[in-house]
């Protein structure tokens, strides 16, 4: 069965800085991968998503993340953070013959100090 | 479109009683999926619905819990009785199965308390 392991749960950078949160699936072949943001009392909001093509997707807010194959890694990043981006980041890999099942990692808490 | 809408957004009961969460899908998608949120176990998938039939409800904690899918507009999920460990965020999720695998659209939840 598929895995994502989020390692971080909580990271806390500064406002402006740069952004890596990190991503790791387990899964025989290349799966469809997910980045979602939820905002405290909020459901969750797809940032971006890979399927196919060029490994470097661009998302929403000005995030980005890249497929690396030899590392099963799909890890989000943004250059410059905001104080609006602090929120709870999941990873989701899902299968194309599983019905649109989606297996979630355990999320990262992001923290941006002023 | 209004996006997939859940009622209750908050619902707090006492232990054994009957609770009945609801949700409303994207008009056009035929997945729906029931997810539960806590700190100690994060996010599950409960059960989904493909063309309202259930194809995988192995994630349905117990008996006590139960989710139908009477039209392609509506679903409920249903605990009886309730429990306290049952407190959490219950999210719905809707998405369209075509050619590929879609994104999934996410209510904006229901937090349940048993009290």
């Amino acid at each position: 069965a598929q895995s994502v392991t989020q390692p971080d749960i909580h990271i806390t950078v500064s406002e402006g800085a740069s952004l890596e949160l990190r991503c790791n699936y387990s899964y025989g072949a290349t799966p469809y991968l997910f980045w979602y943001v939820q905002s405290p009392g909020q459901g969750l909001q797809l940032l971006l998503k890979y399927f196919s093509g060029d490994t470097l997707v661009q998302g929403i807010k000005g995030f980005e993340a890249e497929f690396k194959r030899s590392q099963s890694s799909f890890n989000l990043r943004k250059p410059s953070v905001h104080w609006s981006d602090a929120a709870e980041y999941f990873c989701a890999v899902g299968l194309n013959n599983a019905g649109n099942m989606l297996t979630f990692g355990g999320g990262t808490r992001l923290m941006v100090k002023p | 479109d209004a996006g997939v809408i859940q009622s209750p957004r908050h619902e707090v009961t006492e232990m054994g009683q009957e609770v009945t969460l609801r949700c409303k899908p994207i008009s056009g998608h035929n997945s729906l999926f029931w997810y539960r949120q806590t700190m100690m176990r994060g996010l599950e998938l409960l059960i989904y619905f493909n063309n309202n039939v259930p194809i995988d409800d192995s994630g349905m904690p117990e008996d006590r819990f139960s989710a139908k899918m009477p039209n392609a507009s509506f679903s409920t999920l249903k605990i009886q009785p309730s429990e306290p460990r049952d407190s959490a965020v219950y999210f719905c999720a809707s998405t369209y199965l075509g050619g590929g695998l879609g994104e999934q659209f996410f209510g904006p939840g229901t937090r349940l308390t048993v009290l």
